[in-house]
């Protein structure tokens, strides 16, 4: 069974740095895309980023870009995306996602950006 | 950016209802288009992957249409658990984008 844990949520004042995590098991985690969504309170899903297999390329939607880092450790079979700089704009729940596709997700975990 | 317009925002049908949402792309994209249900406080289930193909063990109720800039999903007869939120996403070139969802509400 393909199970996706989120941690590293909390609250954190604007401008402070916080690093989401995602333990992956019951898949082949070196062999997926991986990917994080978010969605801000009582708000639509908005995709964040992905990496590749290797970490070889990784994409960002514009508004988190130069601010969140993805990055991966297939050894370790865990996701992470470390956000800095972070704004009130930037609080959601933070899901992860297995695929290119976005076939399974985590139960998400949550970032409250506020002073 | 594609941006994906879906339809309609919110939906009150009954049980029993045939239901259809509809998802419209500013730009084809092919078949690569999946569809999500949200239930409130839980992460999102994908139901359609490919427009067309059904998730394992979702219910064949939800089938899914669609190539270039025009997508459905129709659930064939609502069942109690299937009042929840849909999305349609695009995944045919990044940034992927979601449609805005779709609140289907028991009437």
């Amino acid at each position: 069974e393909v199970q996706l844990v989120e941690s590293g949520g909390g609250l954190v004042q604007p401008g402070e740095s916080l690093r989401l995590a995602c333990a992956a098991s019951g898949f082949t985690f070196s062999s997926n895309w991986m990917s994080w969504v978010r969605q801000a309170p009582g708000k639509g899903l908005e995709w964040v980023a992905n990496i590749k297999q290797d970490g070889s390329e990784k994409y960002y939607v514009d508004s988190v870009k130069g601010r969140f880092t993805i990055s991966r450790d297939n050894a370790q079979n865990s996701l992470y995306l470390q956000m800095n700089s972070l704004r009130a704009e930037d609080t959601a729940v933070y899901y992860c996602a297995r695929g290119q596709w976005l076939a399974h997700w985590g139960q998400g975990t949550l970032v409250t950006v506020s002073s | 950016d594609i941006q994906m317009t879906q339809s309609p925002s919110s939906l009150s049908a009954s049980v029993g209802d045939r239901v259809t949402i509809t998802c419209r792309a500013s730009q084809g994209i092919r078949n690569d288009l999946g569809w999500y249900q949200q239930k409130p406080g839980k992460a999102p289930k994908r139901l359609i992957y490919a427009a067309s193909s059904l998730q394992s063990e979702v219910p064949s109720r939800f089938s899914g249409s669609g190539s270039g800039t025009e997508f459905t999903l129709t659930i064939s007869s609502l069942q109690p658990e299937d009042f929840a939120t849909y999305y349609c996403l695009q995944y045919s070139s990044f940034p992927y984008t979601f449609g805005q969802g779709t609140k289907l509400e028991i009437k």
